[in-house]
């Protein structure tokens, strides 16, 4: 079975530009979950999905938002960005909104110039 | 608030040594607890995980964890490293009943040299 999957695999964007990030789950898992791993630091919580609602959300500004299409894959979005949002960008998996374990896919690295 | 606190950035040692990485938390309510393994330029592998039960967790590789909640800690060992061994390994922990916010420490490379 394919494991968490992620698209682009790279990005290089513009400051001021916006991006769209792409997650598919683990067939049958119904949760999705965004971080932020900036480099040489342990990822960030930004997001919780389920059964299309945000269940979750960590402290990022609005220029973050995300939702959850029916087949449970998920879209990240980030406007205006800034330098400071270079990193990679990984969506995680769980089986239910009740599931602890959470599968990542192997991100998506974004640079902004 | 939960946090997480790596104690070593990086732990070089050398293949078929023994190895220990430290993790400890802290929290006010019950946590679950986990340990991922990054390898260059790749996304996280979830290695361990402790919900319930015994208090030590084993991995199929050889790695394992004890879970000890006095100490708050989840230490995770290995008795004999290779040097596939090498990645960077992140604890993490998740508040009983908030299934999708896990709280990752600052992650600890581990160097296996030959």
């Amino acid at each position: 079975d394919a494991g968490v999957t992620q698209s682009p695999t790279h990005l290089i964007k513009t400051r001021g530009q916006q991006v769209t990030l792409r997650c598919s789950p683990i067939s049958g898992h119904k949760s999705v979950s965004w971080y932020q791993q900036v480099l040489g630091q342990g990822p960030q919580f930004i997001f919780q999905y389920y059964e299309k609602e945000e269940r979750g959300r960590g402290n990022f500004p609005d220029r973050f938002s995300a939702r959850q299409f029916p087949n449970y894959s998920s879209e990240l979005n980030v406007n205006a960005l800034l330098l400071g949002d270079s990193a990679l960008y990984l969506c995680a998996s769980s089986a239910a909104a009740g599931a602890y374990e959470q599968y990542f896919g192997p991100g998506t690295r974004l640079t902004v110039t | 608030a939960q946090s997480v606190t790596q104690l070593d950035s990086q732990v070089p040692v050398f293949e078929e040594a023994p190895v220990e990485l430290r993790c400890n938390y802290s929290s006010s309510v019950s946590v679950y607890l986990f340990w991922y393994v990054q390898y260059p330029n790749q996304g996280l592998q979830l290695l361990l995980k402790y919900l319930s039960g015994s208090t030590l967790v084993k991995s199929i590789n050889g790695f394992e964890a004890e879970f000890n909640k006095s100490q708050t800690s989840f230490h995770l060992r290995k008795p004999s490293v290779h040097i596939s061994d090498t990645a960077e390994y992140f604890c993490a922990v998740i508040r009983s009943g908030n299934t999708g916010k896990l709280i990752f420490g600052q992650g600890t490379t581990l160097q296996v040299k030959p």
